[in-house]
């Protein structure tokens, strides 16, 4: 497989619940990313991980918990969610942190009731 | 505040003809600058970009302007077809750091 990979692609969680969204890379990137896109907005950057490091963390209240095991592989661990968090969560990677083209996966819709 | 503007949220052209997306941006640092499209339910995927050491830059039908003195951006498609129609987002940087994202456009283009 190829790409950016994002799973699930729906997901619907109740407030008090908790869940993990995952990302994979097979490109041999190095950085990866977590964005939140809510409508009639722009893209809200929330996490960036370099060489498996945090680099940036966009002000993200702590009900959400990004995870890099290794530079292919990124998690977006979930819990105690508002229903103004659901949205739709992208990932994407690039080769090079900040000035670089980066690859987007196909996001995961979370709903939260 | 918004670093990058994109002001019309929706664009309708006919097929064949040019369409003309603009992007405004405030921080004279940007120095590298692209487009993407979306479709729905696919994550954004890569379409054209400039450096700001260029004014153009073309690739088949797409066509990135760059103006800095204006600190204006545009995309040119043409000829425009029906599977263009998605939403475009302008994102900027001015290097070492993440991408800027504006709100996007949604291009339609009628048959």
């Amino acid at each position: 497989e190829t790409g950016v990979t994002q799973t699930p692609r729906h997901l619907v969680m109740g407030m008090t619940n908790k869940k993990s969204l995952k990302c994979e890379q097979h490109l041999g990137h190095n950085a990866m990313y977590w964005y939140k896109q809510s409508a009639k907005k722009p893209l809200e950057l929330m996490f960036v991980y370099n060489f498996k490091e945090q680099t940036e963390n966009n002000s993200v209240p702590s009900r959400f918990s990004p995870e890099c095991p290794n530079s292919s592989h990124l998690f977006l661990h979930l819990h105690t969610l508002q229903p103004e968090d659901s949205a739709l969560y992208l990932c994407a990677s690039s080769q090079v942190f900040g000035t670089d083209t980066q690859y987007f996966g196909p996001g995961t819709r979370l709903t939260v009731l | 505040d918004q670093q990058v503007k994109q002001n019309s949220p929706s664009l309708s052209v006919q097929e064949g003809r040019i369409s003309i997306l603009n992007c405004d941006y405030t921080n004279s640092m940007f120095d590298y600058f692209l487009w993407y499209k979306k479709y729905p339910a696919e994550g954004p995927t890569f379409l054209i970009s400039i450096s700001s050491i260029k004014d153009k830059n073309e690739d088949g039908r797409f066509t990135v302007f760059l103006n800095k003195s204006a600190k204006h951006l545009s995309l040119h498609i043409v000829p425009s077809q029906p599977g263009d129609s998605a939403v475009y987002f302008c994102a900027a940087s001015p290097g070492n750091t993440p991408l800027v994202f504006g709100k996007g456009t949604r291009l339609s283009v009628i048959a």
